[in-house]
């Protein structure tokens, strides 16, 4: 199984950008990398997927290393609501323990 | 357009009983996945529906079972129930199998006494 490693927490300050990294160093090159968080109390939700080139959307942008060994999941101005659990997760879509966002105020 | 939908929210049953949680997709998903959250042990997949067949299972002994009806609805049953099958059981929907984006339901939380 594809696996991903994450760490087990962040900390940011309210405003400022956060990158949180993946590693994906079994990643074949068909497999996607998706992004879901998970806020309190909610089910995990959607954030990002890419394949090799950086994506970005309204949430977030992701930055593929060129190796794809890595990725990056970068909030640019992260707010209160942004304290959640995020997951970095491959075609297998099996979820790991995440990174657990703490965004201060 | 209708969210995913997990029934019973809430549920409490006794060790050595069985449990049955519901999931129905969002209209036009085939496919249906199965996850157990708890504190220690994060978000754990159980199994993948697609077209009314296991598609992928997780590492979860046979008491955890699932079908997948023709309609995309899925049930997923626990039999003889333990302590350590408290959890919250997610279920998502995807258009595709194997990959494709996944919407959560609320999940159903249960509590073995």
């Amino acid at each position: 199984d594809a696996k991903t490693t994450q760490p087990n927490s962040m900390e940011s300050n309210e405003e400022e950008p956060v990158h949180l990294p993946c590693n994906h160093s079994t990643i074949s090159g068909t497999d996607y990398i998706h992004w879901y968080r998970q806020l309190p109390s909610q089910g995990p939700e959607y954030v990002i997927h890419g394949l090799t080139s950086n994506v970005n959307n309204r949430m977030a942008s992701l930055a593929i290393a060129e190796d794809r060994k890595s990725s990056t999941l970068i909030l640019h101005r992260a707010t209160l609501r942004d304290a959640a659990v995020y997951y970095c997760i491959l075609y297998d879509m099996r979820f790991g323990a995440g990174t657990r966002l703490t965004v201060k105020p | 357009k209708a969210g995913v939908t997990q029934t019973p929210r809430y549920l409490i049953k006794t060790r050595g009983q069985q449990v049955t949680l519901s999931c129905s997709p969002i209209s036009g998903h085939r496919s249906v996945s199965w996850y157990q959250q708890t504190p220690g042990q994060g978000l754990q997949f159980l199994f993948e529906y697609f077209s009314e067949t296991q598609r992928n299972k997780g590492n979860f002994p046979g008491r955890f079972s699932g079908r997948q009806f023709s309609n995309s609805r899925s049930e997923m049953n626990v039999s003889t129930l333990e302590l350590g099958d408290s959890a919250l059981y997610l279920c998502a929907s995807s258009l595709a199998y194997h990959g494709g984006e996944l919407f959560f339901g609320e999940g159903s939380r249960l509590t073995v006494l």
